[in-house]
């Protein structure tokens, strides 16, 4: 079967640094995404990752290693409105995803 | 430039019933894709649609059914429903599907089954 495995809740608190890794088995592999989620809200892009490395976008950075079937979403500087739910998502084929199934994020004051 | 709009936005159903939901994608977006979320299972693809095509699908019973018009409006229908198909309904758009990177998602249709 194909899979995508992450961690069901995290806690951290204001200002820190956080990571939420995604862990995927899958018949093929185009990329590896990640979306936002809050309570009542539609999902919102936030990265994506075809090759192996670090991509940046403000905040939030995605790492992806293809070799190990392995990616993680990093979180800087936690604000409160960053409390939401993380999805990791692949595409295993053409016009196809497959989604984790997220990842609570709880910042504390 | 609107968003994806889906309607109706909740809907309550009973069990045996059929059910149609509206996807309408951002303006000359072709691709839509369908998604069923519920709680603990996270999202799971239904199915895709360009240019009035079917080019992939997931792994559900073929109770479940779209299509797609010209204008790249999409429907799903869902026939002789049941109690667990109460979920969360997404659709999501992008220009042209597999190489896009970036779904931008409607606010999904809550369907109740009772």
């Amino acid at each position: 079967g194909q899979s995508l495995e992450q961690p069901s809740e995290v806690t951290a608190v204001e200002g820190a640094i956080v990571q939420i890794n995604c862990t995927y088995q899958t018949s093929g592999f185009y990329g590896l995404s990640w979306y936002q989620q809050h309570d009542g809200g539609a999902p919102t892009f936030l990265s994506y990752n075809a090759l192996d490395g670090l991509e940046e976008t403000g905040r939030f950075s995605s790492f992806l290693s293809r070799s190990d079937s392995y990616g993680y979403l990093l979180l800087q500087e936690l604000q409160m409105k960053d409390s939401a739910s993380y999805f990791c998502a692949v595409s295993p084929s053409n016009y196809k995803y497959i989604f984790g199934t997220g990842t609570r994020l709880k910042v504390l004051a | 430039k609107a968003g994806v709009t889906q309607t109706p936005r909740y809907l309550i159903k009973t069990r045996g019933q059929q059910v149609t939901l509206s996807c309408s994608p951002i303006s000359g977006h072709r691709s839509v894709s369908w998604y069923q979320q519920t709680p603990g299972q996270g999202l799971q693809f239904l199915f895709e649609y360009f240019s009035e095509t079917q080019r992939n699908k997931g792994n559900f019973p073929g109770r479940f059914s779209g299509r797609q018009f010209s204008n790249s409006r999409s429907e799903m229908n869902v026939s002789t429903l049941e109690l667990g198909d109460s979920a969360l309904y997404l659709c999501a758009s992008s220009l042209q599907g597999a190489e896009d990177n970036e779904q931008f998602f409607g606010p999904g249709t809550r369907l109740t089954v009772l």
